[in-house]
């Protein structure tokens, strides 16, 4: 059975930092590449970042750029999340899930393949940013 | 990032049929991507539905059920999520997703009634 279990949420202040952990298993994690989805109260999904199997490649949607870093460990099946300069727009619950894999065009642009993505999420962690 | 839009809310009656619409801003053509679907029950993780490029090219969830099924609506620029013979159970939100550009973008959610 598939399981992703995250961990590591909780209060912070303003410019602090968290780094969130989801443990994998029933899969074999190092065959693909995982994600981070977020979901602010009340609000709806965002994505927030992607890393390719080995790690070679990470994307980050505009808004975390330069403050959040993904992560992971094959060897212990874990993905990670550093978040560091927290705002309080970055207020939300925080889901890992297992994403799709990729190839590049012709063109150079990353691709989708035609496949699931984000089969599997965990049941997520709350972190709230406030003073 | 481009704004997927998607109704606040929609509401049916059990057994009918509710059709939930993504539209996708006039400057990329819905025919070009891959429309992805979740539905999500309050104080649960959202839950992968099926995807749809075309009727060729399609893939269900492990588990969902036929009556959910994607179109899309190339005049409209939309993509579509059906699903037929509504129960109770099918009460939820429901999120499309795209791909444009390095990122994963989602629609603002539709809040679907089951009346």
């Amino acid at each position: 059975e598939v399981q992703l279990v995250e961990s590591g949420g909780g209060l912070v202040q303003p410019g602090g930092s968290l780094r969130l952990s989801c443990a994998a298993s029933g899969f074999t994690f190092s065959s693909y590449w995982m994600s981070w989805v977020r979901q602010a109260p009340g609000k709806g999904l965002e994505w927030v970042a992607n890393i390719k199997q080995d790690g070679s490649e990470k994307y980050y949607v505009d808004s975390v750029k330069g403050r959040f870093t993904i992560s992971r460990d094959n060897a212990k099946n874990s993905l990670y999340l550093q978040m560091n300069s927290l705002r309080a727009e970055d207020t939300a619950v925080y889901y890992c899930a297992r994403d799709n894999e990729y190839y590049y065009d012709s063109s150079g642009y990353l691709i989708p393949l035609l496949a699931e993505t984000f089969d599997y999420w965990g049941q997520g962690t709350l972190v709230t940013v406030s003073s | 990032q481009p704004v997927l839009t998607q109704p606040p809310s929609s509401s049916a009656s059990p057994g009918e049929s509710a059709r939930l619409t993504c539209t996708l801003p006039s400057d990329i053509n819905v025919g070009s991507y891959n429309i992805y679907w979740y539905q999500q029950k309050p104080g649960s993780p959202p839950r992968y539905l099926l995807y749809y490029y075309s009727d060729s090219d399609k893939g269900q969830g492990s588990g969902v059920p036929s009556r959910f099924s994607g179109s899309k609506d190339a005049s409209a620029n939309t993509g579509i999520l059906l699903i037929s013979g509504l129960q109770s159970e099918d009460e939820a939100d429901y999120y499309c997703m795209i791909w444009p550009s390095n990122a994963w973008v989602f629609g603002g959610g539709t809040k679907l009634t089951v009346l």
